[in-house]
């Protein structure tokens, strides 16, 4: 059974840096695309970033670019969103998703159940 | 960017009610277009994709049109369990792609 797991959520500072990893089972990360989506409290869905089932690109949403980094541990399993010089805007709930077809495809159907980043001083 | 305007961003509505949901694409998109539904609390869930196909066990009482820029969700007849905020999402550009704003269905 496909599961996806979250951690390393808390409340950090502004301008300081998280890890958020993101545990899979029931597949093998590296045959899949997967994402990192968020979502800010009361607010809507953003899709932060992702990176090719073979680790061959990453895509990031232009708030985030250059600040965060998505990475994957084929041996672990694990799949990693590092977040630097973090801001106020960035606290949301921060979900990982897997691509539907091994391969890479045109949606995440598969999702964790979130971890909170709370950015304040 | 290609951006996704959903409406209405609410509505209310009674078990066994027919609702329509619409999603406009800021550009064509062919037919990648994704529905997710969200309750309170919970991870988004994939509803339809490629505009019209089902995942999964997803009931058939949802349904998915639109191709191009103009989009719908509908369902017929719906069930307590269908409370929730919907959203759109365009998967026709480079990742990441964007959302709609979300549509909260809530009762009358």
């Amino acid at each position: 059974q496909v599961q996806l797991v979250e951690s390393g959520g808390g409340v950090i500072q502004p301008g300081r840096s998280l890890t958020l990893s993101c545990t899979a089972s029931g597949f093998t990360l590296n045959h899949y695309g997967m994402h990192w989506v968020r979502q800010a409290p009361g607010k809507g869905l953003e899709s932060v970033a992702h990176i090719y089932y073979d680790g061959s690109n990453e895509f990031y949403t232009n708030s985030v670019r250059g600040r965060f980094n998505i990475s994957r541990d084929n041996d672990k399993n694990t799949l990693y969103l590092h977040m630097s010089s973090l801001r106020v805007e960035d606290t949301a709930v921060y979900y990982c998703a897997r691509d539907r077809i091994p391969g890479g495809s045109y949606q995440a159907a598969f999702w964790g159940q979130g971890t909170l980043v709370t950015v304040s001083s | 960017d290609i951006q996704m305007t959903q409406s209405p961003s609410s509505l209310s509505a009674s078990v066994g009610d027919t609702v329509t949901i619409t999603c406009r694409a800021s550009q064509r998109i062919r037919n990648y277009l994704n529905w997710f539904q969200q309750k309170p609390g919970g991870a988004p869930n994939l509803l339809i994709y490629f505009a019209s196909t089902l995942q999964g066990e997803v009931p058939s009482r949802f349904i998915g049109s639109g191709s191009g820029t103009d989009f719908t969700l509908t369902i017929n007849g719906l069930q307590p369990e269908d409370f929730a905020t919907y959203y759109c999402q365009q998967s026709y550009s480079s990742p990441p792609w964007t959302f709609g704003q979300g549509t909260k269905v809530e009762v009358k």
